[in-house]
């Protein structure tokens, strides 16, 4: 059965900290890795990784792949307290005609003033 | 009107009643999806359809029936629900399958 884990499962810091938040996942034929930042609505994306070790980048945040390690870290720099929110992993795999998404639980940020 | 959009935004409805969920994206997308949001529980996969051919999805109950007359619109038909099945039904689409998907704003479901 395909698995998606995401550590920690909540995490408070302040504003200005640097946080790493860490998706490891168990698929078969992996496609992609894709994160999502979800707050009082519907996920909105931010990116999608296919190949390893190369970075993506936007503003504060980055994030990376490791295919060996099967896992992914989404890396947020001097954190905001608009960055709270639930930081969702999720994998797609392409089993001939069946196809999946399975997410990960989510890290629930808390960025305190 | 762009990105995805949904209706009805919130519902209400008996366990005896038949609705109906509503989805449109604006995009260019060739698949979409519908999961389900339950509180404390990851997102659930309920089906997908890709260039307009659906997944069978087994492990979604039959009261739900999905239908995407176009690559634009997506339906979910709900009948003889139960209450735990109240919850967020979010609809979203992507280029195709595998790539990043854009959300739309959800139906909030109660089941009384």
């Amino acid at each position: 059965e395909d698995k998606v884990v995401q550590s920690p499962l909540s995490l408070v810091v302040h504003e200005g900290d640097t946080v790493t938040l860490n998706c490891s996942y168990e698929v078969t034929n992996f496609r992609s890795l894709l994160w999502y930042k979800q707050e009082k609505k519907a996920p909105t994306f931010l990116f999608m990784l296919t190949s390893s070790g190369i970075e993506k980048k936007s503003g504060r945040l980055s994030s990376i792949l490791d295919k060996k390690e099967l896992s992914s870290i989404l890396n947020i720099t001097a954190t905001q307290t608009g960055d709270s929110a639930i930081y969702l992993c999720a994998v797609p795999n392409s089993g001939g005609s069946n196809y999946k998404l399975t997410f990960g639980k989510g890290t629930l940020l808390t960025v305190n003033p | 009107e762009t990105g995805v959009t949904q209706t009805p935004r919130h519902l209400v409805m008996g366990m005896t009643n038949k609705k109906s969920l509503k989805c449109e994206q604006h995009l260019g997308h060739n698949a979409m999806y519908w999961y389900k949001q339950s509180a404390k529980k990851p997102l659930e996969l309920m089906f997908v359809y890709n260039f307009k051919e659906q997944t069978e999805n087994n492990s979604v109950p039959s009261r739900f029936s999905p239908e995407c007359p176009n690559s634009s619109h997506l339906f979910l038909h709900l009948h003889t629900l139960q209450p735990e099945d109240s919850a967020l039904y979010l609809c979203a689409s992507s280029q195709e399958w595998g790539y990043e998907q854009y959300f739309g704003p959800g139906t909030r479901l109660t089941v009384t």
